[in-house]
């Protein structure tokens, strides 16, 4: 089993709509999560970091963390055309007891906005 | 802030020769450094992850005698890639971060083309 999953898509949506990525991780000490953006030819960008369970709202970014189903997710609101990008997701936890801020990357969700 | 820096952007070599990378934390000193390699529609690989004033440690599989790396200052990492060949041309991103369960902030990647 992959410790970090995504669905790698692409998923396809429509300019204005509502774009749901979603993610997955197998260990349970796991304690900080995050999403990035990467654009083709580019370096990742962070867009949002989420340490407890519920939501946290960034403009149009929301982040949903539910520890117990090991489980974060990221809506982006309002997609544009220039939100069509890879979505890394991220999970920063504890190895062999000791953190050393390593983070471990899921395979990554090819999201496209079509006007 | 959070603004990695690194130098150069794009390289290109002779086969044998060696190239040295730069990352620089501009706006916070950075605990620990990562350096990472991504070929052409895959995913990011973690290669090393560098602490000030320590070796680094490797992943499985680097080679830690082709691949030097020299954190000097909590600001600045470097990776040398020692003896070029083709098969080392990819695209070289360092990040950063301030603490071991903070966001890692990424720099804009150096493309390395041997010839």
């Amino acid at each position: 089993q992959k410790e970090v999953e995504q669905n790698s898509g692409p998923l396809s949506v429509p300019e204005g709509a509502i774009a749901s990525l979603n993610c997955t991780y197998s260990d349970r000490v796991s304690q900080s999560f995050f999403w990035y953006r990467q654009y083709s030819g580019k370096s990742p960008e962070l867009i949002m970091s989420i340490y407890s369970n519920g939501d946290k709202e960034d403009g149009r970014f929301t982040a949903q963390l539910n520890k117990a189903s090991q489980y974060v997710s990221l809506l982006i609101r309002d997609s544009q055309p220039s939100d069509s990008a890879t979505y890394l997701c991220a999970v920063n936890g504890v190895s062999g007891g000791t953190s050393y801020g390593k983070l471990t990357f899921g395979q990554g969700t090819i999201l496209t906005v079509h006007p | 802030g959070a603004v990695v820096s690194q130098h150069p952007s794009r390289v290109i070599c002779k086969s044998g020769t060696s190239v040295k990378i730069e990352c620089r934390s501009l706006d916070f000193q950075a605990t620990t450094m990562f350096w990472y390699r991504q070929f052409p529609k895959q995913s990011l690989m973690l290669m090393a992850t560098s602490n000030e004033g320590s070796k680094a440690t490797y992943e499985q599989g680097v080679e830690k005698d082709k691949f030097l790396i020299n954190h000097a200052s909590l600001t600045l990492s470097t990776l040398t890639v020692t003896s070029a060949h083709p098969e080392d041309s990819s695209f070289y991103i360092c990040s950063a971060t301030p603490g071991q369960l903070s966001e890692q902030f990424f720099g804009p990647g150096t493309r390395l083309t041997v010839l």
